[in-house]
């Protein structure tokens, strides 16, 4: 099983549409968990950390199931903007290395 | 709103050459981190540098890279003979505690 596994799409979306990744993972201890986007031939940018109780930013909500080891995202609204690639990515033990899922593309379609 | 800032943007090399990718992490962060991109893959961890250390590093970083933190600000990528699968984006990042990874917005290097 992979260490971080995602769904790579494309999912492509009507705008106001919601839409919504998973991911999973493959190391129980994992402490931290992350959603980051990816545009085009960028660098990775933070979208929003991931809580044990769920979290929730604007149009994005954030969920952990650590029973199940996965992780979801749900975009509310969606706006041509959201259009990217979206990592998954868990720290498996701290302070270290972060894990990056190959990424799940979204294109958001007028 | 402090910044990872990587250069050269664009590096052209040619297969044994050496090269070096720079990069300047947030100032008060203590992890460091290369990581690289192939275009059309996912995102590869190369090595993680803590207190003046390697942490970690990944089977990808051989004997070919190194790392370097010369100063209080630089932090260094260096491969000593590139090889042409060593084509990628180079990406740094920094943070501070046990807090999300900012990265920088890479170098993307081709090797020829």
């Amino acid at each position: 099983r992979k260490e971080v596994e995602q769904d790579p799409g494309p999912f492509n979306v009507p705008e106001g549409a919601t839409v919504a990744f998973n991911c999973t993972y493959s190391n129980s201890a994992s402490q931290s968990f992350f959603w980051y986007r990816q545009d085009c031939r960028k660098e990775p940018k933070l979208l929003m950390s991931v809580y044990s109780s769920g979290n929730e930013d604007g149009r994005f909500t954030a969920q952990l199931n650590r029973a199940s080891q996965y992780i979801s995202l749900l975009i509310r609204d969606s706006k041509l903007s959201d259009s990217a690639t979206y990592l998954c990515v868990v720290n498996p033990r701290g302070n270290e290395k972060l894990t990056f899922g190959t990424g799940t593309r979204l294109t958001i379609i007028p | 709103e402090p910044e990872v800032t990587q250069t050269p943007s664009h590096q052209v090399t040619q297969m044994g050459q050496e090269v070096i990718l720079r990069c300047v992490p947030i100032s008060n962060h203590l992890y460091f981190y290369w990581y690289r991109q192939i275009l059309g893959q996912k995102v590869e961890f190369l090595v993680s540098f803590y207190n003046n250390e390697i942490s970690e590093k990944s089977e990808i970083f051989d004997d070919q890279f190194s790392v370097e933190r010369p100063d209080g600000s630089n932090f260094t990528l260096k491969i000593r003979s590139t090889k042409l699968e060593d084509s990628a984006m180079y990406f740094c990042a920094s943070r501070l505690d046990n807090s999300p990874l900012h990265f920088g917005n890479g170098t993307r290097l081709t090797v020829t």
